[in-house]
């Protein structure tokens, strides 16, 4: 089977920056995704990476070691309304994703 | 707004009751998929469909039916749940099965509590 790894929780001060890593076993690798849920809203789309390297987008950065079955997602300047659920999803071979449980991000002031 | 719909957004059901929920996408999209969403635990895929046609049951309890009567209509019927059915159902679309960078839209949810 598929085996996502990533943090349950973390905590951070508004204004700073927080590293969520993602770690995979999968039997196949065709991309990993992450998506932010809010609580009680639906999971949105924030990245996708198929190619060893870093992704920026704004605040938001992934990274992606296919080599050593690693992401993470970096969120800088912390906002009040960062504060979510993160899931990092591997699509392993065909169109299915697999998830990890989430991380959740708390973003004190 | 990510163009996927769902209603209700929260049921509570009797383990005898029968309902649906219901999903619909705004995107033009032709995969549909149900997932279950369990606190603390990763999604799980449910049912996928691909132009009206289901590709994927992925071991679900017959107490769960879906339905797609067009792409972008997706109901799933419940009948005699269990309290541990009791969970977040999320729907989702996508392009088509292609894969790659082809990404999911999720709809926001049915909070479903079966008492």
């Amino acid at each position: 089977g598929q085996n996502i790894d990533q943090p349950t929780e973390m905590t951070a001060t508004e204004g700073a920056i927080v590293q969520i890593n993602c770690t995979y076993q999968t039997s196949g690798f065709n991309g990993l995704f992450w998506y932010q849920q809010h609580a009680g809203e639906a999971p949105t789309f924030l990245s996708y990476n198929v190619l060893d390297g870093l992704e920026e987008k704004g605040r938001f950065s992934s990274f992606l070691s296919r080599s050593k079955g690693y992401s993470y997602l970096l969120l800088k300047e912390l906002q009040m309304k960062d504060s979510a659920s993160y899931l990092c999803a591997v699509r392993d071979g065909d169109y299915k994703l697999s998830f990890g449980a989430g991380t959740t991000v708390t973003v004190r002031a | 707004e990510t163009g996927v719909t769902q209603t209700p957004r929260h049921l509570v059901m009797g383990m005898t009751n029968k309902k649906s929920l219901k999903c619909e996408q705004h995107l033009g999209h032709n995969a549909m998929y149900w997932y279950k969403q369990s606190a603390k635990k990763p999604l799980e895929l449910m049912f996928v469909y691909n132009f009206k046609e289901q590709t994927e049951n992925n071991s679900v309890p017959s107490r769960f039916s879906p339905e797609c009567p067009n792409s972008s209509h997706l109901f799933l019927h419940l009948h005699t749940l269990q309290p541990e059915d009791s969970a977040l159902y999320l729907c989702a679309s996508s392009q088509d099965l292609a894969g790659g960078p082809d990404t999911q839209y999720f709809g926001p949810g049915t909070r479903l509590t079966v008492l």
